[in-house]
């Protein structure tokens, strides 16, 4: 069965420290993999994907995730946090059509 | 571009009412739109896929007849909510999959918040 983890429910950090959202995908084979972020009462914004190019992906707003394959994991990671990161952050992978969601991380940065 | 729209953003109804959503593609063709809801707090689940012209493909669990929709054209797909009830009250957002575009990617709409009373 096909299936995305997000190990953290919720991570709280200092502004201007790095961040760390963990994901871990399940698949017998490697699917398209997305970040997206969702601030309150909002829709999805696409951050980053990655489709078997680049190991490392570059986002918006400084964010970046790397595919390691061994580790079946996309974990996204931002050097400095910023006030306006604080948002809800769902690691999704795509297997064809089919979009499987993470439970999502909520994210909180600390003045 | 890849904009995709969503009106009413929000709609408060009585029980038993009727409520209908629209999901637009504004700028591309989406031969595959896909309707989520999401509760407070988490994460968004796939409620069914509507290809146009065909009907709609429901995840199990989700009630057709009470979850309609209707994808009449490449650029909108409607859901309707048949007798509204309280339980009913989420967050809906579509997605549309570009019939041109990258594959495996969908474009979010911004959501519509429904309550029900």
């Amino acid at each position: 069965a096909q299936s995305v983890t997000q190990l953290d429910s919720h991570v709280s950090v200092s502004e201007g420290t790095p961040v760390l959202l963990r994901c871990n995908y399940s698949s017998s084979y490697s699917p398209s993999l997305f970040w997206y972020v969702q601030h309150p009462n909002k829709g999805l914004q696409l951050l980053l994907k990655y489709t078997s190019a680049a190991t490392l992906v570059k986002g918006i707003n400084g964010f970046e995730a790397e595919f390691k394959k061994s580790e079946t994991s996309f974990h996204l990671t931002k050097p400095s946090a910023h006030m306006s990161d604080a948002a809800e952050y769902f690691c999704v992978g795509g297997y064809g059509q089919n979009f499987v969601f993470g439970p999502g991380t909520r994210l909180s940065v600390l003045p | 571009g890849a904009v995709v729209s969503q009106h009413p953003s929000w709609v408060i109804c009585k029980s038993g009412t009727s409520v209908k959503i629209e999901c637009r593609s504004l700028d591309f063709q989406a031969t595959t739109m896909f309707w989520y809801r999401q509760f407070p707090k988490q994460s968004l689940m796939l409620m069914a896929t509507s290809n146009e012209g065909s009907k709609a493909t429901y995840e199990q669990g989700v009630e057709k007849d009470k979850f309609l929709i209707n994808h009449a054209s490449l650029t909108l797909s409607t859901l309707t909510v048949t007798s509204a009830h309280p339980e009913d009250s989420s967050f809906y957002i579509c997605s549309a999959e570009s019939s041109g575009g990258f594959l495996d990617e969908q474009f979010f709409g911004p959501g519509t918040r429904l309550t029900v009373l």
